[in-house]
């Protein structure tokens, strides 16, 4: 069964660097989005790209934020200059249209 | 008003009984909804779509009522697997994909 994968699972980080989150989304899906989760929080929407161009974004995806879609298969989000409350889960998912297969996450520990 | 807004929980019922989760969003405009569990620490994984004429799947019942904006899960003959927490998702993009998702109900099913 075709899933959605992330790396790296877990990622720390220094206060103030930038970090690279990567993903592959299922290969026949049209939607792209990340979601953070802060441990014992909600998941929060950040982005949603689709015929790559942001189609969505949330008032946390500021200009610390961006996404790219480098190639026909990867789909990153870039964070840059991290601070300690970046601290979370990020997923990525991918769609078909509505419908959202969710990846593992990856873990960011920013210290 | 928080966008979607869920059951506090948790819900600690006995194997086989029946259980019902509530979920109300404010955007009159969503279009789509969803229910979505999420085990500890894992990613969220879709349960179901709702659509207007409700939907069932096996045990899970999903309801959606436009006017109320209010949104709902059954689900009978409750099993030890079903322990999870139970996120009520919901598309309020204008021009994409945007998904607010609940605080979610966590839900224990006892031996």
């Amino acid at each position: 069964e075709p899933e959605v994968t992330q790396t790296p699972s877990h990622q720390v980080t220094q206060m103030g660097q930038e970090v690279i989150l990567r993903c592959v989304p299922i290969s026949n899906h049209l939607y792209f989005y990340w979601y953070r989760q802060i441990l014992g929080q909600k998941v929060e929407f950040l982005v949603s790209f689709y015929n790559n161009e942001i189609s969505e974004k949330s008032e946390i995806f500021d200009d610390q934020f961006s996404v790219e879609r480098p190639d026909g298969s990867n789909f990153t989000l870039k964070i840059r200059s991290t601070k300690l409350e970046d601290s979370a889960m990020y997923f990525c998912a991918s769609s078909v249209r509505n419908e959202q297969f969710f990846g593992p996450g990856t873990r960011l520990t920013v210290l | 008003r928080k966008e979607v807004e869920q059951d506090p929980g948790p819900f600690n019922v006995p194997e086989g009984a029946t259980v019902a989760f509530n979920c109300t969003y404010s955007n009159s405009a969503s279009q789509s909804f969803f229910w979505y569990r999420q085990d500890c620490r894992k990613e969220p994984k879709l349960l179901m779509s709702v659509y207007s004429s409700g939907n069932e799947d096996g045990r899970f019942t999903a309801q959606l009522n436009r006017a109320s904006q209010y949104i709902s899960l059954l689900i009978r003959d409750s099993k030890l697997s079903d322990s999870a927490t139970y996120l009520c998702v919901v598309n309020i993009g204008n021009y994409g994909q945007n998904f607010v998702f609940g605080p979610g109900t966590r839900l224990s099913v006892l031996p």
